[in-house]
């Protein structure tokens, strides 16, 4: 799977709009861009993901760039709730279910704050 | 729907001693289930890769006959720390599949003392 970079941290003010942005310039054109979260002392949730569109879901929309090198994800509302570690990550959609290639590999994410 | 539980959430052993974590696939069959460990402040590490009905398969530098994963059906894998010392402490998460997704469970805490 290709790297992604992510900033380390991210502050916003609670019910505004945040972007969390993610590069993967070395992309591949059968990677999907999933995003994950992780709240304190939980396992990581899904959040959404994609290959080449934009997507919407009821947690959040994920615009991704034309060239496909980087990606945002867009949460419109921040919550304290949001408080979280998110995680970009790529994954092949041709996955061999009985091997290692099926896991998702985890960066070290965006640890993003949410104020009150 | 796709939700995996874990058992326990926490646990607090004695140095030398074993300690079994499970992980259940609640509404839905895996074939595969993966095990990640995640030390304070540090993102998450796949350990093993859990096949049901064959044996696992363990990344580098994961000592297999330490931490015994059996993957006996289609909704349970369990992983076993044996001999656990303190510098085996942390956080251990499982995750699985019942298609392309991936879906974790809420983890188990352990503290080695």
């Amino acid at each position: 799977d290709a790297k992604t970079t992510q900033p380390n941290s991210m502050e916003s003010n609670e019910e505004e709009p945040v972007h969390l942005p993610c590069n993967h310039s070395t992309i591949s054109g059968t990677d999907y861009i999933h995003w994950y979260r992780q709240l304190p002392s939980q396992g990581p949730e899904y959040v959404i993901h994609g290959l080449t569109s934009n997507v919407n879901n009821r947690m959040a929309s994920l615009a991704i760039a034309e060239d496909r090198k980087s990606s945002t994800l867009i949460l419109h509302r921040a919550t304290l709730r949001d408080a979280a570690v998110y995680y970009c990550i790529l994954r092949d959609v041709m996955f061999d279910h009985g091997g290692s290639q099926g896991n998702l590999i985890f960066g070290k994410g965006t640890k993003l704050s949410v104020k009150p | 729907g796709a939700v995996v539980s874990q058992h326990p959430s926490w646990v607090i052993c004695k140095s030398g001693t074993s300690v079994k974590i499970e992980c259940r696939s609640l509404d839905f069959q895996a074939t595969t289930m993966f095990w990640y460990r995640q030390f304070p402040k540090q993102s998450l590490m796949l350990m093993a890769t859990s096949n049901e009905g064959s044996k696992a398969t363990y990344e580098q530098g994961v000592e297999k006959d330490k931490f015994l994963i059996n993957h006996a059906s289609l909704t349970l894998s369990t992983l076993t720390v044996t001999s656990a010392h303190p510098e085996d402490s942390s956080f251990y998460i499982c995750s699985a599949s019942p298609n392309y997704e991936q879906y974790f469970g809420p983890g188990t805490r352990l503290t080695v003392t």
